[in-house]
């Protein structure tokens, strides 16, 4: 079953950084997007993306956070000025047009900010 | 407001025993209802969702999970709890034709030998 591909698996860095979270959606998916899950909260949504533009976003997802379909298959998350509240869990998602199908989750990314 | 409440933050329930996690759910339009399993450390793992036609869903795992459009429920249920149950579970709405995922807060389980 095709499955939507996270990396890094553990991405470390130092406070005021810029890191990239990179994802792989399933190759015939229109929809795209991002959730973060702080240790021990709930997953929340960031934003998604649907025709090369940002079509929902949510107030977390701040000037500092930006997202780009750089090619044909890769999904990516940008953080500009890494803060220590970034550390978390990130989830890269994507799902068809048709809306009875649901959306499918990556592994995550962990971010670890020091 | 969109929204999705899981009341109880943990569970406790002995190996064999059955099993129920509520959910009640905020949501504008017909909603589209997913219980998601996480283990610690791991990614999320849908175990059924429900989108219309017969209100009692089955998914992975033995579980399953009824909607109840009046009380605004998606309660999830299994028979008999498997100590390899033991993880998070998410209760979340929408997520679905291009609408974001609003989850809940999750309910820890606990399986006692």
């Amino acid at each position: 079953e095709p499955e939507v591909t996270q990396t890094p698996s553990h991405q470390v860095t130092q406070m005021g950084q810029e890191v990239i979270l990179r994802c792989v959606p399933i190759s015939n998916h229109l929809y795209f997007y991002w959730y973060r899950q702080i240790l021990g909260q709930k997953v929340e949504f960031l934003v998604s993306f649907y025709n090369n533009e940002i079509s929902e976003k949510s107030e977390i997802f701040d000037d500092q956070f930006s997202v780009e379909r750089p090619d044909g298959s890769n999904f990516t998350l940008k953080i500009r000025s890494t803060k220590l509240e970034d550390s978390a869990m990130y989830f890269c998602a994507s799902s068809e047009q048709a809306r009875n199908q649901p959306q499918h989750f990556g592994d995550g990314t962990r971010l670890s900010i020091l | 407001a969109q929204s999705v409440t899981q009341p109880d933050i943990h569970i406790t329930v002995s190996e064999g025993a059955s099993l129920e996690l509520r959910c009640n759910y905020s949501y504008g339009a017909t909603p589209y209802l997913f219980w998601y399993v996480q283990s610690p450390g791991q990614g999320l793992q849908l175990l059924l969702k429900y989108f219309s036609g017969d209100t009692l869903v089955q998914g992975i795992k033995g579980f399953e999970a009824e909607f109840k459009r009046s009380q605004s429920s998606f309660n999830l249920r299994k028979p008999s709890v498997h100590w390899s149950d033991a993880a998070e579970y998410f209760c979340a709405v929408g997520g679905a034709g291009g609408f974001k995922t609003i989850f809940g807060a999750g309910t820890r389980l606990f399986v006692k030998a």
